[in-house]
């Protein structure tokens, strides 16, 4: 079964904090990986993807790294302000389209 | 980027009627739609996958009867939710496949559903 799980599952930080998120996959066989912001009550934001063939991308302070024979990636946020304060989720996309979701962190940047 | 917008934003019914919800790619042609279901504080979950022209796929545990889909257009696709009981209430996100397995998926902002 292909499962994707997320640590911490909530973290709170003081703002200006460099923080990293991670997220695992069961199933090394991807296509892509992609992480998602999602502000409570909203929906999704994309942020960074990243294919099966790459390694890291980047995105203003935002870096996501892919280990795929680890089965992991981690999503990197510098200087952390509050305004980064969501839900991130990491999906992950198979064979076939649909993308199969980790729980998701809830980030709480305290001013 | 693209764009996907969901219609409407926030529905509120009685139980036993029916609720219609569309996703809209507004830039693009998508013609593979997929529709999730987002209980409080839990992730996404893939209900179906919606092709242009086709009928749609739909996950183990899913009532196709209860939960119709229709992708009648490269820009289009309805899930209507029948007769909707107190348990159906949830928010309800659509993405659109931008073309190919490369490609990213874009969200709709969801639909939140709340049946009395």
């Amino acid at each position: 079964k292909q499962e994707v799980t997320q640590i911490p599952a909530a973290l709170s930080v003081p703002e200006g904090e460099n923080l990293v998120l991670n997220c695992s996959f069961t199933d090394s066989a991807i296509y892509n990986l992609q992480w998602f912001r999602q502000d409570p009550g909203k929906g999704l934001t994309s942020l960074l993807l990243i294919q099966s063939s790459q390694r890291e991308q980047t995105s203003g302070r935002l870096n996501a790294s892919l280990d795929k024979s680890s089965g992991r990636s981690t999503l990197y946020i510098a200087a952390s302000q509050p305004g980064d304060s969501a839900t991130y989720l990491c999906a992950v996309r198979y064979g076939g389209q649909n993308f199969v979701f980790g729980p998701g962190t809830r980030l709480s940047v305290l001013p | 980027g693209a764009v996907v917008s969901q219609h409407p934003s926030r529905v509120i019914c009685k139980s036993g009627t029916s609720v219609k919800i569309e996703c809209r790619s507004l830039d693009f042609q998508a013609t593979t739609m997929f529709w999730y279901r987002q209980f409080p504080k839990q992730s996404l979950m893939l209900m179906a996958t919606s092709n242009e022209g086709s009928k749609a796929t739909y996950e183990q545990g899913v009532e196709k009867d209860k939960f119709l889909i229709n992708h009648a257009s490269l820009t289009l696709s309805t899930l209507t939710v029948t007769s909707a009981h107190p348990e159906d209430s949830s928010f309800y996100i659509c993405s659109a496949d931008g073309g190919g397995w490369k490609s990213e998926q874009f969200f709709g902002p969801g639909t939140r559903l709340t049946v009395l």
